[in-house]
């Protein structure tokens, strides 16, 4: 079946650690995205890409970095710059503007500070 | 900058009540809204909204947009426990070909049976 598949749902870090969240989708979309959440609120974006080789800053990205060197992969990585990283991260995927497809969402990574 | 307000932020009610969830907006470029619901995982998507007074359904749930008075509202009648969950109301804004997504902080609903 196509989706979004992000990987580990789980992931501990210690401090001054970077960690690196995976994300694949197989939906053929070209548009990929990094949200955070934190509880209570709503999913603040990170980054974004609309095509290989090309990224964006969304409205949090300090402390992150990605990379899009495949269509299917978008890995997000927490850096020791992040000093707040615990956190509910959701990658989600798009066709771009044009249509009236919405983005559709993996399961999520929840990160924590050991 | 672009903003999304919703309100109740959680709502406990009995099974069979109907509930409606207010989400209004400010934002530049308006495209569409969206509703989403999250139980615990991934947001699923229910509604995208583009035209002012046009209905959407699904079963129980319905929603509509106001572009005059910016909000929408999702309603969802005789409610179950598999209702619970967490909606989240987002905003598209028209931004080259990029799909930018401003979220709410969502409204929290508890179904009791």
């Amino acid at each position: 079946d196509g989706g979004i598949t992000q990987s580990p749902k789980y992931l501990f870090r210690k401090e001054g650690q970077n960690v690196t969240l995976s994300c694949e989708q197989n939906l053929n979309h070209d548009a990929m995205y990094w949200y955070r959440q934190d509880p209570g609120q709503g999913l603040r974006l990170i980054y974004y890409s609309q095509i290989v080789n090309d990224f964006q800053k969304g409205d949090i990205a300090e402390g992150y970095s990605v990379s899009r060197e495949k269509k299917e992969s978008f890995p997000l990585t927490v850096t020791s710059a992040q000093k707040n990283p615990t956190a509910f991260y959701l990658c989600a995927s798009s066709i771009l503007s044009g249509s009236n497809q919405p983005q559709h969402f993996g399961d999520g990574t929840r990160l924590s500070i050991l | 900058e672009d903003k999304v307000v919703q309100s109740p932020l959680s709502l406990v009610v009995h099974e069979g009540d109907t509930v409606t969830l207010n989400c209004s907006y400010e934002v530049t470029n308006f495209r569409s809204l969206l509703w989403y619901k999250q139980e615990k995982k991934a947001p699923t998507f229910l509604f995208m909204l583009t035209s002012s007074g046009i209905e959407k359904k699904s079963g129980r749930l319905s929603s509509i947009l106001d572009k005059k008075e910016l909000f929408s509202i999702l309603n969802i009648t005789a409610t179950q426990t598999g209702d619970s969950a967490v909606y989240l109301c987002a905003v598209e804004a028209s931004s080259g070909s990029a799909r930018q997504l401003t979220f709410g902080s969502g409204t929290q609903l508890t179904v009791l049976p």
